[in-house]
Formats: structure tokens, C-alpha cells, sequence
């Protein structure tokens, strides 16, 4: 079966970095994302990884190694609006996206 | 209107009862589908379509129908509701199929009782 694991819940201080990590099983790859998804709202995009490596935009990075199955989130100088949940899925053989259940982000002052 | 809308927001739903969940979107965007989210686990395709005049089964499809008839619109119907489909329901649109980003709804909200 296909699996996507993050954990479900991460607690950082303002001002400091925090990685998330998602592994994965699925058939096939063709991409991962990451989405952020505030409480009771829509997710948004925050990255896209097809080749191995790292990919930074301002304050967020993502890394992606596909032999590993393995990705991580890294947010930078963390603030509060990043108290959030954050979705890692995989695009499939069929260029469907599977996704984790998402890791809950707890930012304390 | 400026990116993808749904409607309605909330909805409570007596079980049995047919329910179509709307869906539009402006961008132009080829794919769109559907989504549910359930507490402690991920979104769940429902139903997509790749392009106008076609549609295809996600990962649970089953109480769920869906139509495309044009570029913009994309509803989804429960046939006859059941508790189970007690849910946030997210529509999302994107440009092609492989590496582009998905645009997401803010989503409805389904009570079935």
C-alpha cells in the first residue's frame, strides 16, 4: 500500500528552527509537496521537490531524497502566524497526491 | 471572483437526502477534484477530472458522483447521504497534472445526521 508518515505533532519557541520530517511509500514518484493549512482553512503551497536536494525560499526550505523516502520542512526565525499544520504528500504513478495526515506546528513565545 | 469558490460553507444534511456540493474556479486550470478531510487523517481524493469532459475515481469514490461540463465547474453529489460522509469537503484546481501546484477551496463543511 501507498503510506505517508509525519509526525503528528511539534511544539518550537519563537525565533528558533524546526525540521519536519515525512517519509514515504507509494507506487511511483513524480514530485512531493508541502502544503500549509492554518485551523479551519484551505491548505497553501509552500513547496515542490522532484529532484533530490535542497530548496529554499526565504524562510522555509525543503529537502527531498528519493532513494531514502524521505523529506523533511525546515522553517527559519519562526513566528507565530507559522502555528499551523503542515502536509506532506507525494504525487504518484497516476499523478495523484497522497497525503500524510499532517504535522501540528505549536509555536510558544 | 478571483481563484476557487465553493458553496455552501456549512451544510447539515438528514441522512438520505441527495446533496451537490458546488465548485468554480476562474484561473483557467485544466485538472480539478475533490477532497475530504477527516480528523487525523489525510485528505482523500474523492473524484478528479483532468480535463473538461472527463472524470475519474479517487481513492474513495464509492456514495459520491461528479460531473465536468465545462472548464470552470465542478460539483459533487452525494447521492443519498449517509453519517459516514460527515466531512470537510475541499475542492482544488491546477493548471496541469504533473508538478503543478493545487489551488484549494476554503472548503464545506458537512454535517450528516
Amino acid at each position: 500500500g501507498q503510506n505517508i508518515d509525519q509526525p503528528t505533532e511539534m511544539t518550537a519557541t519563537e525565533g528558533a528552527i524546526v525540521q519536519i520530517n515525512c517519509t514515504y511509500q507509494t507506487s511511483g514518484f513524480n514530485g512531493l509537496f508541502w502544503y500549509q493549512q492554518h485551523a479551519g482553512e484551505a491548505p497553501t503551497f509552500l513547496s515542490y521537490n522532484v529532484l533530490d536536494g535542497l530548496e529554499e525560499k526565504g524562510r522555509f526550505s525543503s529537502f527531498l531524497s528519493r532513494s531514502k523516502g524521505y523529506s523533511y520542512l525546515l522553517l527559519k526565525e519562526l513566528q507565530m502566524k507559522d502555528s499551523a499544520s503542515y502536509l506532506c504528500a507525494v504525487m504518484d504513478s497516476n499523478y495523484q497526491l497522497i497525503w500524510g495526515a499532517g504535522t501540528k506546528l505549536i509555536i510558544k513565545p | 471572483i478571483a481563484g476557487i469558490t465553493q458553496a455552501p460553507t456549512s451544510q447539515i444534511l438528514a441522512a438520505g437526502r441527495r446533496m451537490t456540493l458546488r465548485c468554480t474556479q476562474d484561473m483557467r486550470h485544466n485538472a480539478m477534484y475533490w477532497y475530504r478531510q477527516d480528523l487525523g487523517l489525510g485528505l482523500r481524493l474523492i473524484h478528479y477530472s483532468n480535463t473538461a469532459g472527463t472524470t475519474g475515481k479517487g481513492e474513495v469514490p464509492d456514495g459520491y458522483s461528479v460531473s465536468r461540463a465545462n472548464t470552470d465547474d465542478f460539483p459533487l453529489t452525494l447521492a443519498s447521504a449517509v453519517p459516514s460522509q460527515t466531512s470537510v469537503y475541499f475542492c482544488a484546481s491546477s493548471y496541469g497534472t504533473s508538478g503543478y501546484e493545487q489551488y484549494f477551496g476554503p472548503g464545506t463543511r458537512l454535517t450528516v445526521t
